[in-house]
Formats: C-alpha cells, sequence, structure tokens
C-alpha cells in the first residue's frame, strides 16, 4: 500500500523567513509521481509541481524549490523568502497509474497536510 | 474560460435525506474524481471514472453513488446509508491518457453539513 507522511502538522514563520516542508513516502512502484498542492483558505487545491520518479533533478520556480531523494523516500518543499500569501495547507501526494487504455488518469495518496502560517 | 466547477458552494443535509452534489468540467478530460476531506486531514477517494459511463470505488465508496452519463458531468450522491457526512468534498479531473495524465486539477469544493 502507498502511504505519504507529512509529519509537521503545523509551522509558523515570520515573513522573508525560508521554511522547508517535508514529505516521506512509501511505495513498492518503480513508476511514480510526486505531487505538491496549495489550498489556501478558499479550499480549492492548487497544483504546484509534479515530479517522476525518474528524474531526481532539483527544480526551482521562483521562490519555490523541491528537493527529491529516492534514497531518502523524500520529496522536500522549500518557501525562499515566505509571504502572508503563502499562508496555506500543503499538500504532498503519491500517485498510482491507472490503464492508458481506459482513459488514464491516476490514484492519489494523500499525506495529512502542513499548515504553514506566514506572520508579518 | 476552462476549468471545474462545483455546486453548491454549501449544502445542508437532514437525516435520512440523500443530497447530490455536482462536478461540471470543461477541459475534455477523460478521468475525474471524488475526494473527501476532513478537518485536520488528508483527501481520501470515494469514487473515479476513466470514461464515461464507467466508474470505479475508491477507498470509502461506501454510502455514497456516482454516475458518469456524459463526460463533462460526475455527480456525487451522499445516501442516508453515508453516517457520517459532514466533510469538504473536492472533485478533480485529469488530462487524457498520453497526455500529462498524472496530474489532477481540482475544483472549488462543496461543504456539506448535517442539520
Amino acid at each position: 500500500a502507498q502511504k505519504v507522511t507529512q509529519a509537521q502538522t503545523e509551522i509558523s514563520v515570520v515573513e522573508k523567513e525560508d521554511v522547508t516542508l517535508d514529505c516521506v513516502y512509501e511505495t513498492r512502484d518503480t513508476t511514480y509521481y510526486l505531487f505538491w498542492y496549495k489550498q489556501p483558505p478558499s479550499g480549492e487545491l492548487v497544483f504546484l509541481i509534479r515530479r517522476n520518479s525518474f528524474d531526481e533533478q532539483n527544480e526551482i520556480s521562483g521562490r519555490y524549490s523541491w528537493n527529491f531523494q529516492k534514497s531518502t523516500s523524500s520529496f522536500n518543499f522549500t518557501i525562499t523568502a515566505s509571504q502572508v500569501v503563502d499562508s496555506a495547507v500543503y499538500f504532498c501526494a503519491l500517485s498510482d497509474l491507472l490503464g492508458e487504455l481506459t482513459g488514464g488518469g491516476n490514484k492519489l495518496t494523500f499525506g495529512t497536510g502542513t499548515q504553514l502560517k506566514v506572520e508579518l | 474560460d476552462g476549468g471545474i466547477t462545483q455546486s453548491p458552494k454549501y449544502l445542508f443535509r437532514k437525516e435520512g435525506q440523500n443530497v447530490t452534489l455536482s462536478c461540471e468540467q470543461n477541459l475534455n478530460h477523460d478521468a475525474m474524481y471524488w475526494y473527501r476531506q476532513d478537518p485536520g486531514q488528508g483527501l481520501r477517494l470515494i469514487y473515479y471514472s476513466q470514461i464515461v459511463n464507467d466508474f470505479q470505488k475508491g477507498d470509502i465508496a461506501e454510502g455514497y453513488s456516482v454516475s458518469r452519463e456524459k463526460k463533462e458531468s460526475f455527480p456525487l450522491t451522499v445516501t442516508s446509508a453515508q453516517k457520517n457526512p459532514t466533510a469538504f468534498y473536492l472533485c478533480a479531473s485529469s488530462p487524457p491518457a498520453g497526455t500529462a495524465q498524472e496530474t489532477q486539477y481540482f475544483g472549488p469544493g462543496t461543504r456539506l453539513l448535517v442539520l
């Protein structure tokens, strides 16, 4: 069975601090995808990044960066110079691909999320 | 604008009542999904559908039913058999196979409350 662990339930930082959100996963699959989603107070999940299991390159997008390490089954997310608008719940998720013959898609296993509060 | 819409935003259910949550997408996505989110919890998969007229149970399907008569629509019915329906319900869809099928995009959600 697949499992995603986000051990940090809540993190509070002061604006402009850097913050890292941890994600550890378990899977027996050799091909899989990892995701991060942001859930602001409005409730809608916003897609941030997708990473496949064969690509361990770190990725940077503006103030966001992701560190994927298969050796430790981790996919951590760092926000540099945090801002109040970054306050949200962040979810890490692991996918189990469905068959392409019948429309494709995937089944996601979510972690329990990390509530990030950025204060002035 | 392409996207996923869910209605209503808030829904109240009385004891013993069935209620239906709407999910519509105009992204031409084949696969659609329903998730339930409880406070302080991650999302749990209720049902998913990869193609029209076909759907599969997820991890917590008991007390729920779905239909997929059109590609664009995937309504979820919360039946009276669901004893603890109060939750936030999120619908998602993902692109056709062969494209970026592994990414799910979410609607704004429906909050269901029991009276």
